[in-house]
């Protein structure tokens, strides 16, 4: 079956450096969400990648689609306390089961 | 206010005694899910629902039940809880993937979590 691999699982920055977070599949996808879940929150949609190559940006997060769609990014420059949780991949694995990366948390010195 | 609902959000239980978590969404959705989160282990699917009366298994389903019996509705049942149940555990709704191009998916709408402790 379709194995995910996110990473790092862990992130400690301080305030104003970058952070990157990578996902990587065993087979091609045909498309890859990005969520995000604050500490005690739920899970928040960000973006949806479907086009090999894709690049989207949302402010500071820049989110990548590889070209051979094995892989992902998510890219945040210049963090801020406010982006601090916990970052899930979801790619398509098929139409009815979901399948999400372990996550990466990230914890953000002031 | 779109939302999904679910109740109770903290539940402290003994092992073998029934439960039910509840969870509804108010917009008309076609796909429902149950996933629980666990330390290190990410999001994992214990049941899906594309439509009323239409369920099927997710990568993590022993010891759940689950039923469709409305659109808007969607409880998860632990008959005999055991303590490897404790967990966080999340319902989602999303519009479903009927009409739309292929390889498009529709986003997941997250209800607020319900801490479940099987002592």
């Amino acid at each position: 079956g379709q194995q995910v691999m996110q990473i790092p699982q862990y992130q400690h920055v301080q305030e104003g450096e970058d952070f990157t977070t990578y996902c990587n599949s065993s087979t091609t996808l045909s498309n890859i969400q990005w969520y995000k879940q604050r500490p005690g929150g739920h899970p928040v949609f960000l973006i949806q990648l479907v086009k090999s190559g894709e690049v989207k940006k949302q402010k500071r997060l820049t989110f990548q689609f590889g070209e051979a769609k094995k892989n992902s990014s998510l890219h945040i420059t210049a963090t801020q306390t406010t982006d601090v949780g916990t970052y899930f991949c979801a790619p398509y694995s098929s139409a009815s089961k979901i399948i999400f990366g372990s996550g990466t948390r990230l914890s953000i010195r002031p | 206010e779109a939302q999904v609902t679910q109740n109770p959000r903290y539940l402290i239980t003994v092992t073998g005694k029934k439960l039910t978590v509840t969870c509804s969404q108010n917009m008309n959705h076609e796909y429902m899910s149950w996933y629980r989160q666990d330390p290190g282990l990410g999001l994992r699917q214990i049941y899906y629902s594309m439509n009323v009366e239409v369920t099927d298994k997710g990568d993590v389903p022993e010891g759940y039940k689950v039923s469709r019996k409305e659109k808007r509705n969607f409880p998860l049942i632990l008959e005999s809880p055991s303590p490897n149940q404790t967990s966080l555990y999340f319902c989602a709704s999303s519009l479903g993937t009927s009409g739309r191009a292929r390889h498009w998916r529709e986003t997941q709408y997250f209800g607020p979590g319900t801490r479940l402790l099987v002592l």
